[in-house]
């Protein structure tokens, strides 16, 4: 079947170290979206590819890059994680950016100690 | 500014009972709208979405939801809620070019048996 797989599952890292999360997706979609959900919270887009062209949101931390080397996978690097970073990660395709429907992935747990 | 509005934080049903979770969003013209589901510790789940036409839309689970214009409302409904469905709902919506979907702060669904 046809998905979005984001790897791994549950991170736990500690104050101050870098950290990748892995998202690949087998959907062969344009577009690859990172989205950030703390506990209670609705998910928060951070950032999202088209291609290989970077849209950033305006209010997303520096702290947090992202890079995509090719179609199928997407990564979301945070430079130097915070306790405030501790939340899930989801990753999202859509096949073109206005196809307008998304397809998630299980999402990335993470725990900053 | 665009804003999605879910005024239940929590919901709670006998099973078997009929429910409705409501959703109004804020926009200067028609949106495209959705409808996920999330399970503890999951991913996010499409159950529905309106485009366009029948503003009745049919989605997966047993799942329906009417989008009302005069109302800037698109609220989810199920005549006969399962145990199953004990999970967090969010009403999405996008305008933009690129797909940026703002969602609802979600509503948390309990069933009781």
């Amino acid at each position: 079947d046809a998905m979005v797989i984001q790897n791994p599952r549950y991170q736990v890292t500690q104050f101050g170290k870098p950290v990748t999360l892995s998202c690949s997706q087998t959907l062969n979609h344009n577009v690859m979206y990172w989205y950030q959900q703390k506990s209670s919270q609705a998910p928060k887009l951070l950032f999202h590819y088209y291609d290989k062209d970077f849209n950033n949101e305006a209010d997303t931390p520096d702290n947090f890059q992202s890079r995509r080397p090719n179609t199928s996978f997407c990564f979301l690097d945070i430079r130097s994680p915070g306790l405030g970073d501790a939340a899930m990660y989801l990753c999202a395709t859509s096949r073109d950016p206005d196809s307008y429907e998304q397809y998630f992935g299980p999402g990335t747990r993470l725990t900053v100690t | 500014a665009q804003s999605v509005t879910q005024p239940d934080i929590h919901i709670t049903v006998s099973e078997g009972a009929s429910l409705e979770l409501r959703c109004n969003y804020s926009y200067g013209a028609t949106p495209y709208l959705f409808w996920y589901v999330q399970s503890p510790g999951q991913g996010l789940q499409l159950l529905l979405k309106y485009f366009s036409g029948d503003t009745l839309v049919q989605g997966i689970k047993g799942f329906e939801a009417e989008f009302k214009r005069s109302q800037s409302s698109f609220n989810l409904r199920k005549p006969s809620v399962h145990w199953s469905d004990a999970a967090e709902y969010f009403c999405a919506v996008t305008m933009e070019y690129g797909n940026k979907l703002v969602f609802g702060a979600g509503t948390i669904l309990r069933v009781k048996s």
